[in-house]
């Protein structure tokens, strides 16, 4: 039982460049979520998805898209890469809220240069 | 507004010494749930306890507590005797439901230096 396995763990990208953040889960999870964390400004929602087939935008979507064809998988894409985008990102996913906190994924370290 | 406040930014305590995380909340859910995450220095998020607001009694878990007290919003965490290993940044999070779905909703975080 792995848990949230996030992938990679740190990345370089230059403006413009796109690439998928991959997030996994082996727990049968229905709600996993993307979040960023930036200093002082603790960690905001993305994106999430209450199942396979279903995606809704948190607090802060804009340059990035999600897709959940399958339970296990919730990539988070970054379609034009910029400077802002510079953070720590992490997964995490959950059961019903009736059946426990949230998992989180160690994190990646993303910077946009 | 939906939200969740920790006034501490960082505190800084020597070891042994007791310590108060504070954290008040704002929800328009009548049913809803907190929530306290450790993230010690190698950046991982740690889940140390949920609560739900149906259950006002407080919790101790070894040297850790929390007081809920919907009156003042407030759930607050205490750690007894510090110790070094504690030394972390701590979040309280808000469980916030909209239109059948839910997102967690995180506060900035107190920074907790323990020095020996």
């Amino acid at each position: 039982n792995a848990g949230v396995t996030q992938t990679p763990k740190f990345q370089v990208l230059k403006t413009g460049q796109s690439m998928t953040l991959q997030c996994a889960q082996d727990m049968n999870h229905e709600y996993m979520s993307w979040y960023r964390q930036d200093p002082g400004m603790g960690l905001r929602l993305i994106h999430y998805s209450v199942g396979a087939g279903i995606t809704d935008q948190g607090e802060v979507p804009n340059g990035y898209n999600v897709s959940r064809s399958t339970t296990e998988d919730f990539p988070l894409r970054l379609l034009s890469a910029a400077p802002s985008q510079t953070s720590v990102y992490f997964c995490a996913s959950s059961y019903s809220i009736n059946r426990g906190g949230y998992t989180f994924g160690s994190g990646t370290r993303l910077t946009v240069v | 507004a939906q939200k969740v406040t920790q006034a501490q930014t960082e505190i800084s305590v020597v070891e042994k010494e007791d310590v108060t995380l504070d954290c008040v909340y704002e929800t328009r859910d009548t049913t809803y749930y907190l929530f306290w995450y450790k993230q010690p220095p190698s950046g991982e998020l740690v889940f140390l306890i949920r609560r739900n607001s149906f259950d006002e009694q407080n919790e101790i878990s070894g040297r850790y507590s929390w007081n809920f007290q919907k009156s003042t919003s407030s759930f607050n965490f205490t750690i007894t005797a510090s110790q070094v290993v504690d030394s972390a940044v701590y979040f309280c999070a808000l469980r916030m439901t909209q239109g059948g779905s839910e997102k967690l909703v995180f506060g900035k975080g107190t920074k907790l230096t323990v020095n020996p």
